[in-house]
């Protein structure tokens, strides 16, 4: 069936330096990746998506690229914060309603 | 904007009582509305999808029976976890998709989910 595959599961890195999160996708046909922040009473909200008609997307501090061929994309977050800290998780959908989710990747930024 | 709201945050029963939890659309009106489970360390998992005014489409190796879904209107839908078990606990999170169409359809707004205890 289709699955999502997320790397690492725990991720620490120091203040300031940056985070990779890697997803590899089984669905040829999807075509849109969303990137989620869990945190505890705050729930999952949207930080980054891309579409498969683009490579590479950027939000200030974040970042998402896409390899179609190859079937993963990368969260990139750069200049890390506390407040990064959380579980990230990312997904892909072929455009319909269901999104296939990550296992989650566990950052923790150490001031 | 864009808001969805769970209640309640944290609930714990007994065995073989029925919960109910509440997903709302606070500042917009939701096509759809998705409910999932997360066990300790491991992803969403999809249950099902329900659409306003109509039935649920629950995933495969979802009981129905044991998991009623209500979508009485554009801006709530419930969730009844039916005579509990232990091994029914486990993190509910629902999303709904907004009917603005200037939106992504495929765009989706989290609550922040329901822990769910049953002893």
């Amino acid at each position: 069936g289709e699955n999502v595959e997320q790397h690492p599961s725990t991720l620490s890195v120091q203040e300031g330096d940056s985070a990779v999160i890697k997803c590899t996708y089984s669905d040829s046909a999807s075509n849109y990746f969303p990137w989620y922040k869990q945190e505890l009473g705050k729930g999952s909200q949207l930080i980054i998506d891309i579409r498969s008609n683009v490579g590479e997307k950027k939000d200030q501090r974040i970042a998402v690229t896409l390899n179609k061929t190859a079937k993963h994309f990368s969260l990139h977050i750069t200049e890390t914060q506390p407040e990064d800290s959380a579980v990230y998780f990312c997904a892909a959908s072929s455009g319909t309603y269901k999104y296939i989710f990550g296992t989650g990747t566990r950052l923790k930024v150490l001031a | 904007g864009a808001v969805v709201s769970q209640h309640p945050s944290r609930v714990i029963c007994k065995s073989g009582t029925s919960v109910k939890i509440e997903c709302r659309s606070l500042d917009f009106q939701a096509t759809t509305m998705f409910w999932y489970r997360q066990f300790p360390k491991q992803s969403l998992m999809l249950m099902a999808t329900s659409n306003e005014g109509s039935k649920a489409t629950y995933e495969q190796g979802v009981e129905k029976d044991k998991f009623l879904i209500n979508h009485a209107s554009l801006t709530l839908s419930t969730l009844t976890v039916t005579s509990a078990h232990p091994e029914d606990s486990s993190f509910y999170i629902c999303s709904a998709r907004t009917m603005d169409h200037t939106r992504p359809m495929v765009e989706q707004f989290f609550g922040p989910g329901t822990r769910l205890t049953v002893l």
